[in-house]
């Protein structure tokens, strides 16, 4: 595709249940990147992933989140036990590692609701 | 560590206005330094960005921004504010062109007519 996808656009759920949010990359984007976009918090760094390295994960904010990123792609974010602190929309970007400076390009979202 | 501030979470201007919204950075090493605007519902579009070289950078659609380095500051503006110009604006600053993005807290941009 030319850009970023997610999928799903929305997604409701209720406290206790897992989640899976997926994120489609530009085609031969190297690098991988989840962030979280909450009300009063701004945009948070969660996740990342470049080529075949051992993934950043510094800024999971419970073990409860976990990612992976299969044959070099598609990512999944999922959260488990879900909380109403967890709602928040979720982007990922991804970018092509050179280099230099490598742009991020983003998606548009995932929008979780945790009732 | 890095972080950045925006002052201001709402910047409210007439058409036609002058559009400055303020950023201001802490890094320890030279920064990268990005504007991004998201329009409701959508994702993060990259405005402008400054790695090196020249300290005004131009970006898209009339907007400019200047590293002032003695002021650890990139403030974004724009001579004349439309209404297509209202969203959520966020500066990000990166130490190297690797790493993940630090975001301010945002900046709503309101145009009225």
């Amino acid at each position: 595709g030319a850009g970023v996808s997610q999928s799903p656009s929305n997604k409701v759920t209720e406290k206790g249940k897992d989640v899976e949010l997926r994120c489609d990359p530009i085609s031969g984007h190297t690098a991988l990147y989840w962030y979280r976009q909450s009300l009063g918090q701004g945009l948070e760094f969660l996740i990342y992933f470049q080529g075949n390295s051992a993934p950043d994960k510094s800024g999971l904010p419970s073990d409860r989140f976990s990612a992976e990123r299969t044959g070099g792609s598609v990512s999944t974010l999922t959260i488990q036990r879900t909380q109403q602190e967890d709602s928040a929309v979720y982007l990922c970007a991804s970018s092509y590692w050179t280099s230099g400076y490598n742009e991020q390009f983003f998606g548009p979202g995932t929008r979780l609701t945790v009732l | 560590a890095q972080s950045v501030t925006q002052l201001g979470s709402h910047v409210s201007v007439s058409e036609g206005a002058l559009v400055l919204l303020r950023c201001n950075y802490s890094s320890s090493v030279p920064p990268y330094l990005f504007w991004y605007v998201q329009y409701p519902n959508q994702g993060l579009q990259l405005l402008l960005k400054y790695t090196t070289g020249a300290t005004l950078v131009k970006g898209i659609n009339g907007f400019e921004a200047e590293f002032k380095k003695s002021e650890t500051s990139f403030h974004l503006t724009k001579p004349s504010a439309h209404m297509s110009d209202a969203a959520e604006y966020f500066c990000a600053v990166t130490p190297s062109g690797y790493s993940t993005l630090t975001f301010g807290k945002g900046t709503m941009l309101l145009v009225s007519p």
